[in-house]
């Protein structure tokens, strides 16, 4: 079955940069995107961006370019996300989603999640 | 494209009618529309995708609906398990995705 497995939580300074991973199983790696989810203390659901594992290739939501870098290792199926220059509005768990098709439309939506990652962003 | 989803807490008690809405900005593809499920603790559980189709294992008394740039989750009996929060979610063409703020659904 799917699984997406994600790394530890995280405590960081502002200023600072984080780097999540997200091991995938169950499935082909490279035919399915992932995408990435965060959500703050008490709060909603952001998306913040995908990668094409196959070609690499990412794209983010607005608010997040440059500051995010998402990447993948084909040889481990695992995808990573880095959030740099960090600030205390960035404590949130971060979620790692794939889509339950690879053509649309069933890639617009998430049948598999991660189980998300604590990052604290304290001094 | 900005969801807003109402109410922001729905209380009501197990066996009752519960009637979530989503409202989009602009118009929004009905294919590209989902909502979820979450519970405290949890990742998001995909319910219904394209507005009104249910997810492998969701039970018949979750539905959707799609009216406009309107999207309504009902449940038609609260289950004890049901009281969580729900959020939409909608697609871009370009694969761009936002969220609603989400719906808290309380006994």
């Amino acid at each position: 079955q799917v699984q997406l497995v994600q790394s530890g939580a995280e405590v960081k300074k502002p200023g600072a940069s984080v780097k999540v991973s997200c091991k995938a199983s169950g499935y082909t790696f490279t035919n399915y995107y992932i995408h990435w989810v965060r959500q703050a203390p008490g709060q909603g659901l952001e998306w913040m961006g995908w990668i094409n594992p196959n070609s690499g290739g990412t794209d983010s939501a607005q608010r997040f370019q440059g500051r995010v870098t998402m990447t993948r290792d084909t040889s481990t199926s695992t995808a990573y996300m880095e959030l740099s220059r960090l600030r205390s509005v960035d404590t949130a768990v971060y979620y790692c989603a794939r889509p339950q098709g690879i053509y649309t439309p069933s890639n617009r939506w998430f049948d598999s999640w991660g189980q998300g990652t604590l990052v604290t962003v304290s001094s | 494209i900005v969801l807003s989803q109402s109410p922001g807490t729905l209380s009501l008690s197990p066996g009752e009618r519960a009637t979530l809405s989503c409202r989009a900005s602009q118009s929004v593809n009905s294919a590209f529309l989902a909502w979820y499920q979450q519970k405290p603790g949890q990742a998001p559980r995909l319910l219904i995708y394209g507005a009104s189709n249910r997810a492998t294992g969701i039970p018949d008394r979750f539905s959707g609906s799609a009216s406009g740039t309107d999207f309504t989750l009902t449940i038609s009996r609260l289950e004890p398990e049901d009281f969580a929060v729900y959020f939409c979610q909608q697609f871009g063409g370009s694969l761009r995705s936002t969220f609603g703020q989400g719906t808290k659904l309380e006994i």
